[in-house]
């Protein structure tokens, strides 16, 4: 069954506590993808991981880090959460050479109060 | 990376056929135009590819101008459940970063 899974889908946390958002696949994919979702401004891209321990900046990595230890899984952490990171998150996979074909997981909708 | 111009919004009926346009007048050769859609509350999910003149698939049909600056994306028969955010996307084959714009909303009414 072709899924990307997202843990946990909701989550609220006080400011400067830590996050940890994890996201596997059960497809053998590749490449890792987490994105986040703010109202009005589509979807950014936080970090690509290519491979494990073979991870790389996207768009808006500030404030962010990521774990790839295994190929299924892939984590998003954040170290002292802020309020303007409140937001949803999308973990995606693909196969290398698939092109841009991504498969999104369900998202986690993160607060930070 | 080639920017892309969706309408923001559209509106339809069930039933009807639905034709999302996206302008991508800067598009290099090396690029591809990718459509994916976003129900509420759930991932992004890929509906089709192209390149040059037409595509098809089980969920859609893709028509990309000679000059492949517009491509328009049409949806057979539209229902509630095709109600969505649909988001044209332009970039390298194997480039890894798609970035998404806030696309196309698409509203079905019964």
């Amino acid at each position: 069954d072709m899924k990307v899974t997202q843990m946990p889908r909701y989550l609220i946390k006080r400011m400067g506590e830590n996050v940890l958002l994890e996201c596997g696949q059960d497809m053998s994919h590749e490449t890792m993808y987490w994105y986040r979702q703010d109202p009005g401004l589509g979807l950014q891209l936080i970090y690509i991981s290519y491979d494990v321990d073979s991870n790389s900046e996207g768009d808006i990595p500030k404030g962010y880090r990521v774990s790839r230890k295994k190929r299924e899984h892939f984590s998003l952490i954040l170290d002292s959460a802020k309020t303007n990171q409140t937001s949803v998150y999308f973990c995606a996979s693909s196969f290398t050479n698939s092109g841009n074909t991504l498969y999104f997981g369900e998202g986690s909708r993160l607060i930070v109060v | 990376l080639a920017k892309t111009t969706q309408p923001p919004s559209m509106e339809a009926y069930e039933g009807q056929e639905v034709n999302v346009s996206c302008s991508h007048t800067n598009i290099a050769t090396s690029e591809y135009i990718y459509w994916y859609r976003q129900v509420p509350h759930q991932g992004p999910q890929f509906i089709i590819q192209g390149y040059k003149d037409y595509v098809v698939n089980e969920v859609a049909s893709l028509f990309i101008s000679a000059d492949r600056k517009l491509s328009t994306l049409s949806l057979p028969w539209v229902s509630l459940r095709d109600a969505a955010v649909y988001y044209c996307i332009v970039t390298d084959r194997v480039g890894y970063k798609l970035t998404f714009g806030t696309g196309t909303s698409l509203l079905v009414d019964p």
